[in-house]
């Protein structure tokens, strides 16, 4: 099946300090890619549409200069997380989907734990 | 988008057949029902998909009645690796950007 990775797997940082995280379709190419973000013992929360070629599209409430999204070409988005601080801390998910199938492939996760 | 409404939890013993069901009653005559399943610390990975009757694969089998305002989610004989959270999602990948909004899920036990 398709594959997609995700770059940490795990990563510490200190407050106010960027942290870049990636995301890789491996065999597929994906003009379009998720971004979510889950906390404990909670559900996954979309937060953004990483789109090929343009600008992302964030959901209601996640602040578009915290959260940059770059999709810089079809088989890589990456988030960096800005400034980032205690509550930032969370783990964080992409997925995208598969042309000609009616669903989408995950990645592994990334634990950011912010100091 | 769909809403939907699955049992937070659920217990089960190895070797029996667990059956979640999910509530769905506003999918849109275009929406599939796609279920996934995650472990801790990992990505949810897609268990099965169906758009109406009955699906099945080598994992589990997807029951869909008629006015699809619902689905079932039946895991046969399951282990203690098959404890996880189950997601059910309603939607349309492509036509609506792809987005998948995932509600709460069924963490599922199974106990030895």
């Amino acid at each position: 099946g398709a594959v997609v990775s995700q770059h940490p797997s795990r990563v510490i940082c200190k407050s106010g300090t960027s942290v870049k995280i990636e995301c890789r379709s491996l065999d597929f190419q994906a003009t379009t890619m998720f971004w979510y973000r889950q906390f404990p013992k909670q559900s996954l929360m979309l937060m953004a549409t990483s789109n090929e070629g343009s600008k992302a599209t964030y959901e209601q409430g996640v602040e578009k200069d915290k959260f940059l999204i770059n999709h810089a070409s079809l088989t890589l988005s990456t988030l960096t997380v800005t400034s980032a601080h205690p509550e930032d801390s969370s783990f964080y998910i992409c997925s995208a989907p598969l042309a000609g199938a009616d669903t989408q492939y995950f990645g592994p996760g990334t634990r950011l734990t912010v100091l | 988008l769909a809403k939907t409404t699955q049992p937070i939890s659920m217990d089960s013993y190895e070797g029996q057949e667990v059956n979640i069901t999910c509530s769905h009653n506003n999918i849109a005559t275009n929406d599939y029902i796609t279920w996934y399943q995650q472990f801790p610390s990992q990505g949810p990975r897609f268990i099965i998909q169906g758009y109406k009757t009955k699906v099945t694969n080598e994992v589990a089998s997807l029951f869909i009645p008629a006015d699809r305002k619902s689905s079932t989610l039946s895991l046969p004989r399951v282990s203690l690796s098959d404890t996880a959270v189950y997601y059910c999602l309603v939607g349309e990948v492509y036509n609506q950007g792809g987005k998948l909004i995932f509600g709460q899920g069924t963490e599922l036990s199974v106990k030895p």
